[in-house]
């Protein structure tokens, strides 16, 4: 069956990276882009950006621009999210999500959440 | 504007329709899915492409969009449903969420 395993929790301090993987199977991995959503503590859902995980191709949020890089290893069917310079309003739970279709840009498998915590 | 407003919450007895709503400019010429999440849980999708049902979906579950509103319907609601749920659409400026419904079964 599709499975989207992610990384274990992190604790980072603001001004600091962290780098989130979503490890696929169960499925054809180049066939389908990748989502990034997340959620802080309480709140609702937050749309980070897209991978094309066939070229390698990527949009993300206004918001993180400059500041996000999204990447992928066909070889390990794995996708990864970086985001650098951390502040406390980046703690959050990260999701990966496969794009179920072009049309909806809608997501139809998610991964288990990784949370990001950001404190000093 | 790019922007999906819901309904904070709505409330339904066991058996009764729920219907929840999304609303935007965007939904005029975009389509909307929807997904619910459980506390401590992953959202799931329930509905895509403003109407279709994912495999393993009941039935009740049914999705419409006409007019910049997009709407929610579960028939016969159970207690099982109680979640939040959220819509969701796109334009080229990217991925948009509605702020999320608390359905209440009550």
């Amino acid at each position: 069956q599709v499975q989207l395993v992610q990384s274990g929790a992190e604790v980072k301090k603001p001004g600091a990276s962290v780098k989130v993987s979503c490890k696929t199977s169960g499925y054809t991995f180049t066939n389908y882009y990748m989502h990034w959503v997340r959620q802080a503590p309480g709140q609702g859902l937050e749309w980070v950006g897209i991978i094309k995980t066939s070229a390698g191709s990527t949009t993300y949020a206004q918001k993180f621009q400059g500041r996000l890089t999204m990447t992928r290893d066909t070889s390990t069917s794995t996708v990864y999210m970086e985001l650098s310079s951390l502040r406390s309003e980046d703690t959050a739970v990260y999701y990966c999500a496969r794009r179920g279709s072009a049309l909806g840009q809608d997501m139809d498998v998610w991964g288990n959440g990784t949370t990001v915590t950001v404190s000093s | 504007s790019n922007e999906l407003t819901q309904p904070p919450s709505v409330s339904v007895s066991p058996g009764q329709t729920a219907s929840i709503t999304c609303s935007g400019d965007i939904l005029g010429d975009r389509s909307a899915s929807w997904y619910q999440q459980k506390p401590g849980q992953s959202p799931m999708m329930v509905i895509y492409q403003d109407n279709k049902r994912p495999s393993g979906i009941p039935e009740r579950f049914s999705g419409s969009n006409s007019g910049n509103i997009a709407t929610l319907t579960i028939s016969g609601t159970q207690a099982m449903d109680e979640a939040d749920y959220y819509c969701q659409a796109w334009d080229t400026s990217g991925v948009v969420f509605g702020g999320g419904t608390k359905l209440t079964v009550l």
